[in-house]
């Protein structure tokens, strides 16, 4: 079966800080990463993808792939109170989405 | 502006009733989907359509049904047999089929309550 898995959190990180959110998954053919975004109550949105192994940055996050390893992260750099959200880890494979069940950051001021 | 529209936004609905939520895109994607998210659960795929006329059932169909018959819109029914309906259903777009690059445009969502 194919898995995702992120730790729930809570996460907690000072303002200013880096905050950094991991997940693995379990199918060797994952294709492609996705980070989506997920404010309480509200719908999920992309921050980043990712399909080659290494980092991609995009102004305060990068995400980091590691194939061999199977893990994906999300690096947010100079934390923000606004960047408190629950954040989700998708994976591609073949056609599907699979989503882990996010990670909750929290941002103290 | 473009983007995805889901109504109602909260919907409460007593044991053994039908009801059905309304979810239309005007962004002139392809690829339509149904998610349900429970608490502390990632996103689990009901059902999912690529092209008018035609949907395929996702993880959790049972209990659900859903049509196509416009581009821009993809209802999505809760039956009486779906037996635990508590949750927040979320629509969601792609450009290409099969969940495109990835990339979902997702509706507000709708919160669904079984009295």
């Amino acid at each position: 079966q194919k898995e995702v898995e992120q730790n729930s959190g809570p996460l907690s990180v000072p303002e200013g800080a880096i905050a950094s959110l991991n997940c693995t998954y379990s199918d060797r053919g994952s294709q492609s990463f996705f980070w989506y975004r997920q404010y309480s109550g509200k719908s999920p949105e992309l921050i980043m993808f990712i399909y080659s192994n290494g980092d991609k940055e995009d102004g305060r996050f990068t995400a980091q792939l590691n194939k061999a390893s199977q893990y994906v992260s999300l690096l947010i750099r100079d934390s923000q109170p606004s960047d408190s959200a629950t954040y989700l880890c998708a994976v591609k494979v073949n056609y599907q989405l699979i989503w882990g069940a996010g990670t909750k950051l929290i941002i103290k001021p | 502006d473009g983007g995805i529209t889901q109504s109602p936004k909260y919907l409460f609905r007593k044991e053994g009733q039908n009801v059905t939520l309304s979810c239309e895109q005007n962004l002139n994607h392809d690829a339509m989907y149904w998610y349900r998210q429970d608490p502390g659960q990632g996103l689990r795929l009901i059902y999912y359509s690529q092209i008018v006329n035609d949907f395929q059932k996702g993880d959790i169909a049972e209990g659900y049904s859903v049509s196509r018959e416009k581009k821009e819109s993809f209802p999505l029914t809760v039956t009486s047999a779906q037996k635990n309906p508590t949750a927040f259903y979320l629509c969601a777009s792609s450009m290409g089929g099969a969940g495109g690059a990835g990339e979902l445009f997702f509706g507000e969502g709708s919160r669904l309550t079984v009295l």
